[in-house]
């Protein structure tokens, strides 16, 4: 069984285009992110959401728009496609900080988004 | 502020040779966890180990092995006997707590590409 799934795997989109990358975690986590990997394959966190509740946005241009309709979903949607958006988005999942020593984030296998 | 340095970019080693990654962290902190992920060329991210800062025990899974010093900031992965299939993207990563508890915030290094030659 699949843990943290994504669709699409990858996208593949013109400049100016609205796309969206679906998540779902079956590991009944309450805490969900979404991260951004460049060219480089530098990892950097876009949002996190707990219990459907936004705790983090990391200044992340507001064309990207995370939602999440409950404890087990969390969607990306991205406005107004730019180049500098090609990238790799991951989706992940934990348990709260601290619990019991198992709040280790489980990812995704990524979406793969080019925008031409 | 929070960073995590892995100042190795590329590694290549031959098959059965050990290698170790470096990992090097600042923080303020004085509660703060440390992570390991290995990122192979399929692509995914594989969680490999999570060390909390008030446990500086060294751990070994198998031919993996951590080293973690608070007093050089540093959290070090060994892997002994490398084979082919350690070929991979090696991440550390330092935990941020923040958020009344609701949520970490993972702080990536660069990341250490490991080329295991046969």
């Amino acid at each position: 069984d699949t843990a943290v799934s994504q669709t699409p795997k990858y996208l593949v989109t013109q400049m100016g285009n609205d796309k969206s990358i679906k998540c779902e975690q079956n590991l009944g986590h309450d805490t969900m992110y979404w991260y951004k990997q460049d060219s480089k394959k530098f990892l950097k966190i876009m949002f996190s959401y707990n219990n459907k509740e936004l705790i983090i946005n990391e200044t992340v241009p507001n064309r990207f728009s995370p939602k999440s309709p409950d404890k087990a979903h969390l969607n990306l949607h991205i406005n107004s496609l730019e180049l500098g958006d090609s990238a790799v988005y991951f989706c992940a999942s934990s348990r709260p900080p601290g619990t019991s020593g198992r709040d280790e984030q489980f990812f995704g296998p990524g979406t793969r988004l080019t925008v031409l | 502020a929070q960073k995590v340095t892995q100042a190795q970019t590329e590694i290549s080693v031959v098959e059965k040779e050990d290698v170790t990654l470096d990992c090097v962290y600042e923080t303020r902190d004085t509660t703060y966890y440390l992570f390991w992920y290995k990122q192979p060329p399929s692509g995914e991210l594989v969680f490999l180990i999570r060390r909390n800062s008030f446990d500086e025990q060294n751990e070994i899974s198998g031919r993996y092995s951590w080293n973690f010093q608070k007093s050089t900031s540093s959290f070090n992965f060994t892997i002994t006997a490398s084979q082919v299939v350690d070929s991979a993207v090696y991440f550390c990563a330092l935990s941020e707590r923040r958020y009344g508890g609701a949520t970490n915030k993972l702080i990536f290094g660069t990341g250490t590409l490991l080329a295991v030659q046969p």
